[in-house]
């Protein structure tokens, strides 16, 4: 079936770069998504990517698709303390219905 | 332009009490989602609508959970009785019909305590 994993936590430095790594298992995978979500908030969508695209890139965010391998990542540059989120990784199939897979989400610790 | 729009923001209830939760999408959005996110989960599909009609309830617990979207715009999330699991955040969302749009739009959230 479809599942989405993410490691559970990142901690990096202001002004470092942050990965946050998505491994997925639907292969009919048409779009990919990164939502963040702040501390008693609601998802907000970040930047998603379409599955015949290997790149994107929007301002500070980098989304990188390995589609061979089924993993997804996201590189924040210049990570701020405002980053500190968590990011959930989301796949879309390619049934008519539209619906999203989550992963389970990775907190990201942003260190002054 | 307005977001998708949820009340109440919180709600804590006992168990075996009824909770309702609203929904209000972005306008002319055709498709409606109900997700559940559990504290430290990624959330989870309950219900999706396109239009007034049901996509999707197979996630849904039938049992104690109901949702209508009779006009096709607004939604009404219901859970009677409610269970200690049920704490959760229900999360609304809306997106242009599959084909016409690819960005689904989330709003803030209800967060349901049961005590």
């Amino acid at each position: 079936g479809e599942d989405v994993e993410q490691s559970l936590f990142l901690s990096v430095r202001e002004g470092d770069s942050s990965v946050i790594n998505c491994t997925y298992t639907d292969s009919s995978s048409t779009y990919l998504y990164w939502y963040k979500q702040e501390p008693g908030a609601g998802l907000q969508l970040l930047t998603y990517i379409f599955s015949n695209m290997d790149m994107k890139q929007d301002q500070r965010l980098t989304v990188l698709l390995n589609k061979k391998d089924k993993h997804l990542s996201l590189r924040i540059a210049d990570t701020q303390t405002g980053d500190s989120a968590i990011y959930f990784c989301a796949e879309k199939g390619s049934s008519n219905t539209g619906k999203l897979i989550f992963g389970q989400g990775t907190t990201l610790q942003v260190k002054p | 332009e307005a977001g998708v729009a949820q009340s109440p923001r919180y709600k804590i209830i006992e168990k075996r009490q009824s909770v309702a939760f609203w929904c209000n999408p972005i306008s002319g959005h055709a498709t409606l989602y109900w997700y559940q996110q559990i504290l430290g989960q990624g959330p989870k599909l309950l219900i999706q609508f396109q239009n007034n009609g049901v996509v999707d309830d197979s996630q849904l617990p039938k049992d104690r959970f109901s949702a209508e979207r009779l006009k096709g715009v607004d939604s009404t999330l219901k859970i009677q009785p409610a269970k200690l699991e049920d704490s959760a955040v229900y999360l609304c969302a809306s997106s242009l019909e599959p084909g016409r749009g690819n960005t689904i739009y989330f709003g803030e959230g209800s967060w349901l305590t049961v005590v």
